[in-house]
């Protein structure tokens, strides 16, 4: 049971790089997320996926793109990283109209930018 | 606009004891979930128990079980009998049901608790 998929685990950038985040579900979910934790603040939505093809901002757009061009995955991408942008970064999915069903997460991704 | 506060940032407890992690909500929205979130050390985020707004009864699961006060807004999670392997910081979210809100969560901040043997 894989669930949901974070690649990479851990990343160090230099501040300017670029880098695409992947994650990756098999539990043929409609709806995806991107989140950043940083430490006192809870999770944020970053951006989010109702279905395929189809993406939206969440509380914290800024500074990222993010891409569904297939059900299964939701790449969240760096185009100039900032240490700003230093954070824990978590994927989830869930079902849609299902009310009690929950978000299902990662094991999250640690990126450092220096 | 629709908020979490989750106002106690660490809490102990001793090993076998009860705790409540307090959790209270704003929202305009009469159709809406609340969901807790256990993360341990290991950052894992692991779902422990659902509310829903229009449920009669308070839900629980197992040690699990969610005082829900709707007319203060409160969703406050108690731990019975807590255990070493409870430690963890726990949240609090909040799903809007609307159609257009695409299954979105708000997070609260967050309560890191500790259990003492």
């Amino acid at each position: 049971n894989a669930g949901v998929t974070q690649t990479p685990k851990f990343r160090v950038l230099k501040t300017g790089q670029s880098m695409t985040l992947l994650c990756a579900q098999d539990m043929n979910h409609e709806y995806m997320y991107w989140y950043r934790q940083d430490p006192g603040m809870g999770l944020r939505l970053i951006h989010y996926s109702v279905g395929e093809g189809t993406t939206a901002k969440g509380e914290v757009p800024d500074g990222y793109n993010v891409s569904r061009l297939k059900k299964q995955n939701f790449l969240l991408g760096l185009e100039s990283a900032a240490p700003s942008q230093t954070s824990v970064y978590f994927c989830a999915s869930s079902y849609p109209g299902v009310r009690n069903q929950p978000q299902h997460f990662g094991d999250g991704t640690r990126l450092s930018i220096l | 606009a629709q908020k979490i506060t989750q106002t106690q940032p660490g809490m102990f407890v001793q090993e076998k004891e009860a705790v409540t992690l307090d959790c209270t909500y704003d929202t305009s929205d009469p159709s809406y979930g609340l969901f807790w979130y256990k993360q341990p050390s290991s950052g894992e985020m692991i779902f422990l128990i659902y509310q829903g707004s229009y449920d009669q009864q308070n839900a629980t699961e197992g040690r699990y079980s969610l005082n829900f006060q709707k007319a203060r807004k409160s969703a406050n999670l108690v731990i019975s009998a807590s255990q070493l392997g409870d430690s963890a910081m726990y949240f609090c979210a909040m799903r809007e049901s609307g159609w257009n809100q695409g299954g979105k969560l708000i997070f609260g901040q967050g309560t890191e608790l500790s259990v003492k043997p």
